[in-house]
């Protein structure tokens, strides 16, 4: 069973730009939630995808967009790129729609940095 | 509108002590938490949770109470251990369905704790 991975583990990129991150989610998963950790901070919720569906968003301006592939894996894209965008972006993949307690696995994250 | 608070950023224990790690959280809709576990250059990892009819939930070293009345949970790990050491994140949830935001976690802003040999 292979566990959540996601690519680049680094970037740097200049204001203004745009970024796309991956993620393939843990075998059997078929949901995908990402997250936002800005220094000294706790992951914030930015969406989650179900089946290729958006489910539920938080607080992130639509220059956050996202997709679901029918594989389950996943892209987080920012447009726009602003310097308080520089954060560490983790990836979460679940079992089953809908139900928190079950285990959200997460990724070893994406080091965004814009300069 | 911080929802979950991690009010200690930081805690050092002596081995074989026990590490006590406290959390509160403002909505009273959250019915689901979980404590997870980051080390360095790696994503958090689930160590434990607790569903809001319960009052306990232990799970070897780890137990995990929650006061709902106080809005407030903690985790206990005992014995304490070097390997301890990387930041604690608390997560509060709600298992609503229908309002789009299943699953979405809250987390505290974390607290690093240090287990000393």
């Amino acid at each position: 069973e292979t566990g959540v991975t996601q690519s680049p583990t680094h970037l740097i990129k200049t204001r203004g730009q745009q970024v796309t991150l991956r993620c393939s989610s843990q075998s059997g998963h078929n949901t995908v939630s990402w997250y936002q950790q800005a220094l000294g901070q706790g992951p914030q919720f930015i969406f989650q995808y179900y089946r290729e569906e958006e489910n539920g968003r938080g607080n992130f301006p639509p220059r956050f967009s996202g997709l679901q592939f029918p594989n389950y894996s996943s892209e987080l894209n920012v447009n726009a790129l602003e310097l308080d965008d520089s954060a560490l972006y983790l990836c979460a993949s679940s079992g089953s729609f809908g139900l928190a307690d079950n285990e959200q696995f997460f990724g070893p994250g994406t080091r965004l940095t814009v300069l | 509108d911080q929802q979950v608070k991690q009010n200690s950023p930081s805690l050092s224990v002596q081995e074989g002590r026990i590490s006590i790690l406290n959390c509160d959280y403002t909505n009273s809709m959250f019915d689901y938490f979980l404590w997870y576990k980051k080390y360095p250059a790696e994503g958090p990892t689930f160590l434990i949770s607790i569903s809001s009819i319960k009052d306990k939930n232990e799970d070897g070293r780890f137990t995990v109470f929650l006061n709902k009345s106080a809005k407030h949970l903690s985790l206990h790990i005992v014995p304490s251990q070097p390997g301890d050491s990387a930041v604690y994140f608390c997560a509060a949830s709600r298992r609503t369905h229908g309002s789009g935001n299943t699953g979405k976690l809250i987390f505290g802003q974390g607290t690093t704790l240090q287990v000393k040999p």
